[in-house]
């Protein structure tokens, strides 16, 4: 089964750039969709397709997709952007939905 | 304004069944895919099962298949997921995301607050 990994954990000062990958075989090859969910709220999508950002998400955040990293990058991190991060995409060979494991984003 | 409202949640014993609803509005229910995803306590998101729009496919997760049937009434605009044969890994709290696109490779647009499973003796 295909599988996506993430780091689980990343810390930044605010106004820096963060920067979260998404590990997968030949993951370049898929489309890759990028969720924030806060502590007891549902998920939210920030980054689709790889690098659209739906109506309503901060310019701040942007993703690209290529060999077999995908990232997704929020710059000048700010207090509210502390959550956890889920990569996701459709594995065709298997017709699954495949999440990562999730990336906690700490802003010191 | 797009709502998606989960519900039938609650506490089972193990082997036990449960039927989950989601009732969809402020969209054209019957061209989104409809899916649930769940989340154990403290844990990931996890994938169960897919209806796609138009298509009318069907997908579901290992951890699920024989025991899940997800189902879907375009007629009142609701999503359900018959859980059978419940174990104590299938408490999570249980969402159902709306695909605008319809299809099973687009993103999770919409999403409700989730409804809590339990699974205990």
């Amino acid at each position: 089964s295909y599988v996506l990994t993430q780091p689980p954990s990343l810390s930044v000062a605010p106004g820096k750039t963060a920067r979260i990958t998404c590990g997968g075989n030949n993951i370049g090859s898929k489309s890759v969709h990028w969720y924030q969910q806060k502590p007891g709220q549902a998920p939210l999508v920030v980054i689709s397709y790889d690098s659209d950002r739906p109506s309503g998400i901060p310019e701040r955040f942007s993703g690209s997709n290529s060999g077999n990293t995908a990232t997704l990058t929020i710059n000048r991190v700010e207090a509210g952007d502390e959550a956890d991060y889920y990569c996701q995409v459709w594995d065709s060979s298997s017709d699954h939905v495949v999440f990562g494991g999730g990336t906690r984003l700490t802003v010191l | 304004e797009v709502q998606l409202l989960e519900s039938g949640g609650g506490l089972v014993q193990p082997g036990g069944s449960l039927r989950l609803s989601c009732a969809a509005s402020g969209f054209t229910f019957s061209n989104f895919a409809m899916s649930w995803v769940r989340q154990a306590p403290g844990k990931g998101l996890e994938w169960v099962s897919t209806f796609s729009g138009s298509g009318r496919l069907i997908y579901y997760a290992d951890s699920v298949k024989g025991r899940f049937t997800i189902s879907r009434d375009d007629s009142k605009n609701t999503l359900y997921l018959q859980m059978n044969s419940l174990r104590a890994e299938d408490t999570a709290v249980y969402y159902c995301p709306a695909s605008k696109e319809g299809y099973s490779g687009s993103p999770f647009d919409y999403w409700g607050q989730g409804t809590l499973v339990t699974v205990s003796s």
